[in-house]
Formats: C-alpha cells, sequence, structure tokens
C-alpha cells in the first residue's frame, strides 16, 4: 500500500529557531516529492519540492534534504517565524496521484 | 488572475440527503483533482480527471460518490445519502496538464462538510 509517513504530528519552535519535519515513503516509483503549507481556513498552496535526482533544494529559508536509499526526506525551516505557524504536508507522486502525509502542525513562539 | 474557487464554502446537511459541491478550476488548467480532509487527517485522493481522458475513481470511498467534469472545466462532486462519517473538508485542486503527481496543484479553500 502506498503510504507516506509524516513526523512529529506537532512540533512548536522558538522564533529564530529551526524547523524540523520528516517524511518516509514506501513506493520507490515516487518521483516528486513536495511540500504543501497550509494556514487555518485555506487550501495548500506547495511550498517546495523536489525530484530524486538532488539530495537537498534550498528555496530562501526553506530546504527539502532528500534520502533516495532510505526512502525519506525531510523539510527545515530556518530562522522560523511566528508566520510559519501553519500545517506542513508532505507528499509523494509521479505516474499516481500524489499521495499525503498526516500532516504537522507548526506553532512558532516569539 | 482567479485561483481555483469552490461552493459552497460551509454546506451542513441532515443524514441521508445528497449534496453537491463545485469547483471552478483555473482557467486553462486541464487537470482537476479532488480530495477530502478529515480532522486530524492528510489530503485523502478521491478522483482525478485530465482532459477528455476517463477520470481515475481509484479514491472514491464508495458509490455514494461520483463526479463529474462538464466542458473540461467546473466540476461537481456528488456525495449521495449522506453518512456523519462524510463530514469533513472537500478540497479541489487543479494544474496545467497532467504530470499526475509530478506538478504543482493548486488548491481551493475548500467546502466544509457537516453531516448531522
Amino acid at each position: 500500500q502506498q503510504q507516506v509517513k509524516q513526523s512529529p504530528q506537532s512540533l512548536i519552535v522558538q522564533k529564530g529557531g529551526i524547523s524540523i519535519i520528516n517524511c518516509a515513503y514506501e513506493n520507490t516509483a515516487f518521483d516528486y516529492f513536495p511540500w504543501y503549507q497550509q494556514f487555518p481556513g485555506k487550501g495548500p498552496a506547495l511550498l517546495i519540492a523536489i525530484r530524486p535526482d538532488v539530495s537537498e533544494k534550498k528555496e530562501g529559508r526553506f530546504t527539502i534534504s532528500f534520502n533516495k536509499s532510505a526512502k525519506q526526506f525531510s523539510l527545515h525551516i530556518m530562522d522560523s517565524q511566528p508566520g510559519d505557524s501553519a500545517t506542513y504536508f508532505c507528499a509523494a507522486g509521479g505516474n499516481t496521484p500524489l499521495v499525503f502525509g498526516k500532516g504537522t502542525r507548526l506553532s512558532v513562539i516569539a | 488572475g482567479a485561483g481555483v474557487s469552490q461552493s459552497p464554502s460551509n454546506k451542513v446537511t441532515e443524514k441521508g440527503k445528497d449534496v453537491e459541491l463545485r469547483c471552478d478550476p483555473i482557467s486553462g488548467h486541464t487537470a482537476l483533482y479532488w480530495y477530502r480532509q478529515s480532522l486530524g487527517q492528510g489530503l485523502e485522493f478521491l478522483i482525478y480527471f485530465q482532459g477528455n481522458s476517463a477520470p481515475d475513481k481509484s479514491g472514491l470511498p464508495s458509490d455514494r460518490f461520483s463526479a463529474e467534469r462538464t466542458g473540461g472545466s467546473v466540476s461537481t462532486l456528488t456525495i449521495q445519502r449522506t453518512q456523519q462519517e462524510d463530514s469533513a473538508v472537500y478540497l479541489c485542486a487543479s494544474s496545467v496538464q497532467s504530470g499526475v503527481g509530478g506538478e504543482t496543484q493548486y488548491f481551493g479553500p475548500g467546502t466544509r462538510l457537516l453531516v448531522l
């Protein structure tokens, strides 16, 4: 069964700290790994995505690290800000519809 | 430009009633997806439309759920004989073309369905 396991369920980080969210997948056919950010009452929005030909992708304060052999990928948010407080979903896909993790609720406190 | 829109934003219905949820994708997007988001859960794939191809219905949880897409644009998700476990946020997304899972999906704000 295609699954994406995401951890932790919730995360509290001090302002300026690093937020780290991890995901693991099972299907080796997946070749697209996006992270979505969702604010309350809104639909998810793409934050950053990676394909398995690279091990890391950075966009501003957001970095995806990808470990193909371990079938794991993670999101790092550097210098976390209160405005980053949201729910983050990892996902995996390719020739099949995206499979989403259950989400991580991030709270960044001042 | 306009994003994905969904209506209604909220729907309260009684158990056993039928409901219709509407999605207007971004103009020019050929792929359209429906997801269900239950409290504390991730996004559960329901159905996927790509152009004039037969839809991928593999995620529909029961035959009470159906969806159609008219003219390659607007889509309607219908839930017949609603049950309390159908209560969730129903999200629609569209993308430029069929990369299936491999391209940016743009989500609407969702329809919050409550079945009493």
